[in-house]
């Protein structure tokens, strides 16, 4: 089955700084990769996802990059606001095992203002 | 509100007791899960249910039963649990494969 690694499990930035996470995954069929932004006692949002055949995609201070080969994908944060403090999970599917996603142990950011 | 709800939201139980936890879209998704957060493992998939068909089984004790009876609903019934077993329990559910989940805001369950 797919296996996804996520470094650092811990990061902390000052406010205005960027911040990047690193996700590996296992499963060459993986075509879909998700991040999720939870805050403390909420709930997991989407906060940005790619799919297997784009490099690159951009949603304001996010972005999100893949490399096939490698097998890895990233996600940055530019310019950091003390309300993206938070815990990040990425994720990994494939459309052969019913769209379920393997999640990453989460990186806690802290933005410190 | 992502239109996934869950109840209750808050549950303390005895390790004999009996009790089910429920969860509910309205978003016409065909895929529903089950996961467990802990400080042990941040989300672990338990359950996956495909057009109400189980299709994913995480190696889960059989003191976890899911049960559901169609693409809205999704039930976990608990049944001599142990402590270990306290943690933030979510569901979530998504529009066919490879699609953004949604999750609910999860039940706080606590094994005395």
């Amino acid at each position: 089955g797919e296996n996804v690694e996520q470094h650092p499990s811990t990061l902390s930035v000052q406010e205005g700084d960027s911040a990047v996470i690193k996700c590996t995954y296992s499963d060459s069929a993986s075509n879909y990769f998700p991040w999720y932004k939870q805050e403390l006692g909420k709930r997991p949002q989407l906060i940005i996802d790619i799919r297997s055949n784009v490099g690159e995609k951009k949603d304001q201070r996010i972005a999100v990059t893949l490399n096939k080969t490698a097998k890895h994908f990233s996600l940055h944060i530019t310019e950091t606001q003390p309300e993206d403090s938070a815990v990040y999970f990425c994720a990994a599917s494939s459309n052969t095992n019913a769209g379920k996603s393997t999640f990453g142990d989460g990186t806690t950011l802290t933005v410190k203002p | 509100e992502t239109g996934v709800t869950q109840t209750p939201r808050h549950l303390v139980m005895g390790m004999t007791n009996k009790k089910s936890l429920k969860c509910e879209q309205h978003l016409g998704h065909n895929a529903m899960y089950w996961y467990k957060q802990s400080a042990k493992k941040p989300l672990e998939l338990m359950f996956v249910y495909s057009l109400e068909e189980r299709v994913e089984n995480n190696s889960v004790p059989s003191r976890f039963s899911p049960e559901c009876p169609n693409s809205s609903h999704l039930f976990l019934h608990l049944h001599t649990l142990q402590p270990e077993d306290s943690a933030l329990y979510l569901c979530a559910s998504s529009h066919g494969q490879d699609n953004e989940q949604f999750f609910g805001p999860g039940t706080r369950l606590t094994v005395l």
